[in-house]
């Protein structure tokens, strides 16, 4: 079946480093690849998000690419700051279903 | 952006029980929704796919009779637990499509269901 793979599951930096969350996909059909960020106990929050015909995109200090080819996709986060400490995740979109990775645990020390 | 809410927020309830939750478009109309399951510290699992109208879509492994999907409105999808068990025990979090070419999904807020 479909799955999200997603590495690493927990990840430390040092505030104003860079951050990357990286996933990869099994359904070629996907088409749609979110991100969110989840707090404790809170619904996910969609902070960016990419279509299959495009490579980059990029919101201030959040960016994400996408390889078709090799089906990888990856966040990165800029000049981390404490409150990008959350749980973020990553999915994919085929035909009408998310699957979502089984998410990174950030953690950005002060 | 587009509004989901869900209620109870918080469920507590005996092992032998039903709960009802319900996941409501509030300014826009969903023809499909999500609901998923989360354990502590987990991902969200899909259980399945609510579509106004017709039956509901269950994942593999998801008991059909034991979480029974209602999508009876365009704005309104409920989920029953029946006879639940303290494994049951969750966060359920439901999401809505807008469809006509949306590509995003909105979540609900969540529902933690304890089972005693």
């Amino acid at each position: 079946g479909e799955n999200v793979e997603q590495h690493p599951s927990t990840l430390s930096v040092q505030e104003g480093d860079s951050a990357v969350i990286k996933c990869t996909y099994s359904d070629s059909a996907s088409n749609y690849f979110p991100w969110y960020k989840q707090e404790l106990g809170k619904r996910p929050q969609l902070i960016i998000d990419i279509r299959s015909n495009v490579g980059e995109k990029k919101d201030q200090r959040i960016a994400v690419t996408l390889n078709k080819t090799a089906k990888h996709f990856s966040l990165h986060i800029t000049e981390t700051q404490p409150e990008d400490s959350a749980v973020y995740f990553c999915a994919a979109r085929g035909t009408y279903k998310y699957i979502f990775g089984t998410g990174t645990r950030l953690k950005v020390l002060a | 952006g587009a509004v989901v809410s869900q209620h109870p927020s918080r469920v507590i309830c005996k092992s032998g029980t039903s709960v009802k939750i319900e996941c409501r478009s509030l300014d826009f109309q969903a023809t499909t929704m999500f609901w998923y399951r989360q354990f502590p510290k987990k991902s969200l699992m899909l259980m399945a796919t609510s579509n106004e109208g017709s039956k509901a879509t269950y994942e593999q492994g998801v008991e059909k009779d034991k979480f029974l999907i209602n999508h009876a409105s365009l704005t309104l999808s409920t989920l029953t637990v029946t006879s639940a068990h303290p494994e049951d025990s969750s966060f359920y979090i439901c999401s809505a499509d807008p469809g006509q070419g949306a590509k995003e999904q909105f979540f609900g807020p969540g529902t933690r269901l304890t089972v005693l």
